[in-house]
């Protein structure tokens, strides 16, 4: 198993540009997760999704949006993008609820915007 | 609300132990800590249930306190592995996780 995936790696984006952040995972897990991660701080959730076809929003959803068409891919779409969106973004998958189950990271996104 | 992790950092010798702490101001319905080494992701290391025994892997080890609504992660014997952050996330009744703001760990030969 692969886990869970993440493109691209590295991106660099200018003021007001668009790109799409794409995750996969190949565990069966109904719950995945976007979170960005600023330097030297905490995970903060931007967007989790219950299953596919279901979304809802998290702590920072401003700025984002997300699809979730089937159970293994969960894109993070940024519109207008701005210096504040630079960060690392976390992808994460968990086979249910945080409150009994653990959630396996993708390796992150670092995106720049200048 | 996200939790409050203590220390901020630790500076360890490879043997020596360390305690890291995890509050909320919130009745917890469960504990997650990972740990994250510089430029990877986060790695699960256990998960406390609220009602739940104190946990163990290898030579980390937790325990949850309902009444204080605080969680202590005990790293005994530290080696030069264990050096990352350590996060803890907090699960309230219905809601996601919340990670803390982080302990760097780092540990000197």
């Amino acid at each position: 198993n692969a886990g869970v995936t993440q493109t691209p790696k590295f991106r660099i984006l200018k003021i007001g540009q668009s790109m799409t952040l794409q995750c996969t995972q190949d565990m069966n897990h109904n719950y995945m997760y976007w979170y960005r991660q600023d330097p030297g701080m905490g995970l903060k959730l931007i967007y989790y999704s219950v299953g596919a076809g279901i979304t809802d929003k998290g702590e920072v959803p401003n700025g984002y949006n997300v699809s979730r068409s089937t159970t293994e891919d969960f894109p993070l779409r940024l519109e207008l993008a701005a210096p504040s969106q630079t960060s690392v973004y976390f992808c994460a998958s968990s086979y249910s609820g945080p409150r009994l189950y653990e959630q396996y990271f993708g390796p992150g996104t670092r995106l720049t915007v200048t | 609300q996200q939790p409050v992790q203590s220390p901020q950092a630790v500076i360890l010798r490879e043997g020596e132990d360390a305690v890291i702490n995890c509050s909320s101001s919130k009745a917890l319905y469960s504990v997650h800590w990972y740990r994250q080494k510089h430029g990877e992701a986060p790695v699960f290391l256990m998960i406390l249930l609220k009602g739940g025994e104190q946990k163990g892997h290898e030579k980390i080890s937790a325990s949850f306190n309902e009444k204080k609504q605080q969680s202590s992660l005990y790293l005994t014997a530290s080696q030069l592995s264990y050096s990352g952050t350590y996060f803890c996330g907090t699960v309230y009744a219905g809601n996601m996780l919340t990670f803390g703001g982080g302990t760097r760990l780092m540990v000197k030969p």
